[in-house]
């Protein structure tokens, strides 16, 4: 099976501006959850989808949103970047079968998004 | 939050020696895993053990979990310059409808040749 694809793999964006990372899950995957990687606060859960609803969500401002289709590829978006959104983004799927265990999560290459 | 606290934050041993990292977390989990991070990419899950477990095995990977201290232990064997990487743990809050993993801020493991 193919592995969690994320795309792009880099991207410079200026303050101010938005962006939209995409992920595409492992096939038959119906969760998908995103993390942010910075060195300063290590990884940090965003949000989870599955079954195109938002499940959880992390402590991120409103700015931060996602959405997943009805082929489990999730999209995020951050609005009005910040120069502290300057991070790896990674994406995550796993199939999750039971409300609240976490079952093992395939993540992709990340995204790594500089905001100048 | 932080949930799982990794020790040491780096660790630097020889090719052919054994490397040890323990984790400390904070709430009951239901499972607790590791993760390999290989300089800035996507994590590579190297193992899940679940909460009435305390011991699995996984080629040169041996990992222990001890509930009661609320702690883990990943033990590599025989490592290899391929070894070198951060590596994480990672848990699922137990009782809750959470569905994320806590990281902890990883073990810097580097391996020399």
């Amino acid at each position: 099976k193919a592995g969690v694809t994320q795309t792009p793999r880099y991207l410079i964006k200026t303050r101010g501006q938005q962006v939209t990372l995409s992920c595409s899950p492992i096939s038959g995957h119906r969760s998908v959850s995103w993390y942010q990687q910075t060195p300063g606060q290590g990884l940090q859960f965003l949000f989870e989808y599955f079954s195109e609803t938002q499940r959880n969500k992390g402590n991120f401002p409103g700015r931060f949103s996602g959405r997943q289709f009805s082929n489990s590829r999730s999209e995020m978006n951050v609005s009005t970047l910040e120069l502290g959104d300057s991070a790896l983004y990674l994406c995550a799927s796993s199939l999750r079968y039971t409300v609240g265990v976490v079952e093992t999560q395939y993540f992709g290459p990340g995204t790594r998004l500089l905001v100048l | 939050s932080q949930q799982g606290e990794e020790d040491p934050q780096a660790l630097s041993i020889q090719e052919g020696e054994n490397a040890t990292m323990n984790c400390s977390y904070k709430t009951s989990i239901n499972n607790l895993q590791w993760y390999r991070q290989n300089s800035g990419r996507g994590l590579v899950h190297l193992i899940l053990i679940r909460s009435n477990e305390r011991e699995k095995h996984s080629g040169r990977l041996r990992v222990t979990l001890d509930t009661s201290k609320k702690s883990s232990s990943l033990l590599i064997t025989a490592s290899r310059a391929a070894d070198t990487a951060s590596y994480f743990c990672a848990t699922d809050e137990a009782g809750g409808s959470q569905g994320n993993l806590i990281f902890g801020k990883g073990t810097k493991l580097s391996v020399k040749p």
